[in-house]
């Protein structure tokens, strides 16, 4: 069946702008996750969505960050007044359960550069 | 100090050569151990995980974990040219495998 679909795969943007990604969750998952993987940093975890609702935001760098569930199935993470330090692959996961031994299932990134 | 380190490489080897890849980590609440594949370009994906100590043996890939030590590895026996990827090691920071930690990634590069 299809998996984790992510859009745009790449996006260019200014310093100042606002970005908004896109993540569609592998039908019936339940779970939604956003990371980021930079260089310098590896990969980070950033929110976690279970059906609408985020119990666990506590990977949001700053108050620039924000994302949203709608419908439990697709999610928008939107990046406010972008900065260069932003630029890094943005990665969403779904699983089928938020708990217990549920394996996660990564799309293949949006590239964020800010120039 | 990060929680889980992971030497990010290059590592080169010969194809059918035996490839030997390891994290530390500090958490000794950690239970699960996994390790993700990832390719150039693509998201990761689930390899293999195991629980507490011990190894785990998955047709040429094997895990061992010795919590004692604080120490994982994942051996690839046989290594071929499409094993050619970034390898990290993770670990649920919470009884939910969503939320992770995540070593840094080794690069393997298999030459023919």
């Amino acid at each position: 069946g299809a998996g984790v679909s992510q859009s745009p795969s790449n996006k260019v943007t200014e310093k100042g702008k606002d970005v908004e990604l896109r993540c569609d969750p592998i039908s019936g998952h339940t779970a939604l996750y956003w990371y980021r993987q930079s260089l310098g940093q590896g990969l980070e975890f950033l929110i976690y969505f279970q059906g609408n609702s985020a119990p666990d935001k506590s990977g949001l760098p700053s108050d620039r960050f924000s994302a949203e569930r709608t419908g439990g199935s697709v999610s928008t993470l939107t990046i406010q007044r972008t900065q260069q330090e932003d630029s890094a692959v943005y990665l969403c996961a779904s699983s089928r359960l938020g708990q217990g031994d549920s394996p996660l299932h990564f799309g293949n990134g949006t590239r964020l550069t800010v120039t | 100090q990060k929680e889980v380190e992971q030497d990010p490489g290059p590592l080169s080897v010969p194809e059918g050569a035996i490839v030997s890849l390891n994290c530390t980590y500090s958490n000794s609440a950690f239970q699960y151990f996994m390790w993700y594949r990832q390719y150039s370009r693509k998201g990761p994906e689930l390899l293999m995980y195991t629980y507490s100590s011990g190894n785990k043996e998955d047709g040429r890939f094997t895990a061992q974990v010795d919590k004692s030590s604080k120490y994982i590895s994942l051996f690839i026996r046989d290594s071929q040219p499409s094993d050619s990827a970034t390898y990290l090691c993770a670990m649920p920071v919470s009884d939910s495998w969503g939320k992770l930690q995540f070593g840094a990634g080794t690069q393997v590069v298999v030459t023919p």
